[in-house]
């Protein structure tokens, strides 16, 4: 059954340490969106792309973090540098189009220390 | 105040009960997603409504437009259906999905 990548599964960092994050979606799908889920609370939005275009990253901390998806499928979200703050399951999901359901990979839990 | 609302915040049943789980949204909304987390893990959709009532297994998942309501229901629950059980909703230009903060449910056996 095809599902959404994302490695590492876990992650731990020093504080003002560079980290980075892959995920990669569905075969087909050309929406894929990166959440960060603060312990206790539910996702909120990064960045959202349609194919290698972002079209929503209102809500990504630009200072310290980027996100890419450079040929249209696989993506990678970096975090430079890493602050306490930033200890948090990241999620990947994609979908076929906007407004279709959308599949959830397992995340990446990080631990900045 | 958070434009997806869930009730209750924490649940425990015993096994066997029937379990509702109910989400309140503000916005105007294209569809809304009914998603299971398990502790520490990712995210599994359930469901993905936009009108009426959907049906799989055990779970049924109901959507009121007009009231801007959604439920969650749970028949003869299991211990293993003890998760976090999060409403989303998709709207927007970009078709955004805002969560919910969740609902903790634990079934004991």
């Amino acid at each position: 059954e095809a599902e959404v990548a994302q490695s590492p599964r876990y992650k731990i960092t020093e504080k003002s340490q560079a980290v980075a994050f892959w995920c990669d979606p569905i075969s087909g799908h050309a929406t894929l969106y990166w959440y960060r889920q603060i312990l206790g609370q539910g996702p909120e939005l990064l960045v959202q792309f349609q194919d290698e275009s972002v079209v929503d990253d209102s809500q990504l901390p630009k200072d310290r973090f980027s996100a890419e998806r450079l040929k249209g499928v696989d993506s990678t979200l970096k975090i430079q540098p890493a602050e306490l703050g930033d200890s948090a399951m990241y999620l990947c999901a994609s979908s076929r189009e906007v407004n279709t359901e959308a599949f959830f990979g397992q995340g990446t839990r990080l631990t900045v220390v | 105040k958070n434009e997806v609302e869930q009730s209750p915040q924490n649940l425990t049943a015993q096994e066997g009960e029937f379990i509702t789980i109910n989400c309140s949204y503000s916005v105007g909304i294209s569809a809304l997603h009914w998603l299971q987390q398990h502790p520490g893990g990712g995210i599994v959709s359930l469901f993905m409504l936009s009108s009426g009532k959907k049906k799989h297994g055990r779970l049924i998942a109901t959507i009121n437009i007009q009231e801007k309501h959604s439920s969650l229901h749970i028949t003869a629950s299991h211990p293993r259906d003890s998760a976090v059980y999060i409403c989303a909703v998709c709207g927007g230009s970009n078709y955004k999905l805002t969560f919910g903060k969740g609902t903790l449910l634990t079934v004991n056996p």
